[in-house]
């Protein structure tokens, strides 16, 4: 049980172009989700933080109008790349927590983002 | 500011045991988990401590304390596939995470 997907596992754009990366909760109830991000040989730096039903949080220094992020319901959560640069080009990773279990988190496979 | 440290590599042969320190400073703190990552994959949880002591899960043991703000992995019985980085991480409210900068683990026959 609690398997968390990502679609799609691999995207490369061109620059100027808009990807939408989608988070899924495949067999339990997920109120909040987590976006991080994974530049090569670094640690995991969480971007936003999306509760079904409310706006995401995001941490001090993302761009909310450039990473768009949608929690449509209690399975779904989805990041949008806006107008994607080279320098966006990095490692996506969602997380998902199952309601009621706070301290636990489970990872997605994570979306490989190369823009062109 | 918020910070996690721990040693950027870490070169044992299998069979050994090795240990991984962090130290943590950070605004908020429910507890520390360890996160297991292979190149190109997700990170796979490993542990969590929310009290002071030593929690065993198999070849794998994660100790804190609170009062020095401090924990560690340890893993014994090490393998070839143990190879990976491992990542310890903050549970703050909302169950946020805030990562280290995570320990490369490379084993050697």
């Amino acid at each position: 049980g609690a398997v968390v997907s990502q679609h799609p596992s691999r995207v490369i754009c061109k620059s100027g172009t808009s990807v939408k990366i989608e988070c899924r909760s495949l067999d339990f109830q997920a109120t909040t989700m987590f976006w991080y991000r994974q530049f090569p040989k670094q640690s995991l730096m969480l971007m936003a933080t999306s509760n079904e039903g409310s706006k995401a949080t995001y941490e001090q220094g993302v761009e909310k109008d450039k990473f768009l992020i949608n929690h449509a319901s209690l399975t779904l959560s989805t990041l949008t790349v806006t107008s994607a640069h080279p320098e966006d080009s990095s490692f996506y990773i969602c997380s998902a927590t199952p309601q009621g279990a706070t301290d636990t988190q489970y990872f997605g496979p994570g979306t490989r983002l190369t823009v062109l | 500011g918020q910070s996690l440290e721990q040693p950027s590599e870490v070169t044992a042969v299998e069979g050994a045991i090795v240990q991984i320190n962090c130290t943590y400073q950070t605004s908020g703190f429910y507890g520390l988990s360890w996160y297991q990552q292979h190149d190109g994959g997700a990170p796979t949880f490993l542990s969590y401590n929310a009290l002071d002591g030593l929690e065993e899960t198999g070849r794998f043991s994660s100790f804190l304390s609170r009062s020095d703000s401090y924990g560690y992995l340890l893993l014994q019985e090490l393998q070839m596939k143990d190879s990976a980085s491992y990542f310890c991480a903050v549970i703050q409210g909302g169950g946020k995470l805030i990562f280290g900068q995570g320990t490369e683990l490379s084993v050697k026959p």
